[in-house]
């Protein structure tokens, strides 16, 4: 049982827009920045999106994040089939002193 | 190019204990935090631990307190997790990440490619 709670899965076609949420609490994603990871098939998760919004260099702007209050977003726009992956948000939560994820959002690109 | 090469991941028996390592290049290792991540098979990502890059700062998940000791030699350019006391729970691979930034150590911005370790009789 993950304390980021995010749905197990997504799915839209190529070209399409998807969101993928990630809800918490007033102990982590209410008081603290949400980063977001991509985890393609068989490899090491990657950095999309930190401190809510921003994106490391070399990531397109085809990835967002947004939070309100608990709880955070990641949309993903024209989607390719090379967008299928596995989507985790994690934050630092100020009353376990540890940093938590989500229990990951798989992708389908139909 | 940052580059984080992890090691020592093996079959060990349930009470029995292992070392891993993370070596880092492509940077001043000494400056940054790092942190252990695990997967489990199948599962998703559960952050272990974390060392301050500065002032030696940790952290450890619920899940390894007491049992796991993080540590690094900045001379070697080094990262280690000591695991004892390890269960079949264990089973997972363990990626060492590097901060984002010297002063935001629990991004984790660059990645090992993990290594393996197995806790079964």
């Amino acid at each position: 049982q993950s304390v980021l709670t995010q749905p197990p899965s997504v799915s839209a076609a190529p070209g399409q827009k998807v969101t993928i949420s990630c809800s918490g609490s007033s102990s982590n994603i209410g008081n603290n920045y949400v980063s977001w990871y991509q985890q393609l098939p068989g490899t090491a998760p990657k950095l999309l999106i930190y401190d809510n919004n921003k994106r490391p260099s070399g990531i397109p702007d085809r990835f967002s994040g947004s939070k309100s209050g608990t709880s955070a977003t990641l949309g993903i726009t024209g989607l390719q089939t090379g967008d299928e992956a596995d989507y985790y948000c994690g934050t630092w939560d100020s009353s376990l002193s540890g940093v938590v994820f989500g229990g990951g959002t798989k992708l389908t690109v139909l | 190019e940052v580059q984080l090469v992890e090691s020592g991941g093996d079959l060990v028996q349930p009470g029995g204990s292992l070392r891993l390592s993370c070596e880092g290049s492509g940077f001043t290792f000494s400056s940054y935090s790092m942190n252990w991540v695990r997967q489990a098979p199948g599962k998703g990502l559960e952050w272990l631990s974390y060392i301050d890059g500065s002032d030696g700062t940790l952290y450890y998940a619920d899940s390894v307190k007491g049992r796991f000791t993080i540590s690094r030699d900045n001379a070697k350019n080094s990262l280690y997790l000591q695991m004892d006391s390890l269960r079949a729970e264990d089973t997972a691979v363990y990626y060492c990440a590097r901060g984002f930034t010297v002063i935001r150590g629990l991004i984790m911005a660059y990645w090992g490619q993990g290594t393996l370790v197995t806790v079964s009789s």
